[in-house]
């Protein structure tokens, strides 16, 4: 299993400005991956983030919004920039060990509210 | 591509109700499937899963069983109590393309009654 700390908890922040999310687990893992929850809807992920190398991304989503970094094994950090109300959501942090039929776990989100 | 479409909540019950949430899914071959429960203010965590045809997974009361005819993951459970009251995904694991990426549905909001 895996234990995923992520914050801040919850944000309100104003539109224009950007906002880092930190992710902590506590093994080591390759893989790290961020998903978006907009209001009322289901999880889409943003990326997958590998460490040593550039964070892959879903479409509809660009480095330039979403830059990531992957310093280590255990550590990753998502910046949401030059936010707009529509980036409102929760953004999760998920790690899942290589196969098909294993566990993701996760973050507990981090709540952002863009006025 | 892969999908998957859940009922649309959210499902109100009383206490010690049936409880059923369907979700099907489009994918290639055989994906893997899990339901996974996200309880107010916390992360997602995983609920069951099954990995073939015909399994049955099971925890905590609830049971889903793999439908490959019907391409259906459906939720139960006998009994419900308040502390079920949570929001629950279907999410399934494809086959190729990215096996280590989950495709979720929309997700269906529980509320229990005393």
């Amino acid at each position: 299993s895996a234990v995923i700390s992520q914050k801040p908890s919850r944000d309100i922040c104003q539109r224009g400005t950007s906002l880092t999310i930190q992710c902590q687990v506590d093994s080591q893992v390759t893989m790290m991956f961020w998903y978006r929850q907009q209001p009322g809807q289901s999880l889409t992920l943003i990326a997958t983030a590998n460490q040593g190398s550039e964070a892959t991304y879903e479409s509809g989503f660009v480095i330039d919004k979403f830059p990531i970094s992957r310093p280590n094994l255990t550590f990753s950090t998502l910046t949401v920039s030059n936010m707009s109300p529509e980036d409102s959501s929760i953004y999760l942090c998920s790690v899942r060990p290589l196969g098909q039929n294993t566990e993701a776990f996760f973050g507990q989100g981090t709540r952002l509210t863009v006025v | 591509g892969n999908s998957v479409t859940q009922m649309e909540g959210p499902v109100t019950l009383s206490e010690e109700a049936f409880l059923t949430i369907n979700c099907t899914y489009t994918a290639t071959g055989y994906p893997s499937l899990f339901w996974y429960v996200q309880y107010p203010g916390e992360g997602l965590q995983l609920l069951l899963k099954a990995t073939k045809a015909d399994d049955k997974g099971s925890n905590k009361g609830f049971e889903a069983t793999y439908r490959k005819e019907t391409t259906s993951f459906h939720l139960e459970k006998g009994s419900v109590q308040v502390s079920d009251s949570a929001v629950y995904f279907c999410a399934l694991s494809p086959v190729s393309g990215g096996y280590n990426k989950l495709i979720f549905g929309a997700g269906t909001r529980l509320a229990v009654h005393p």
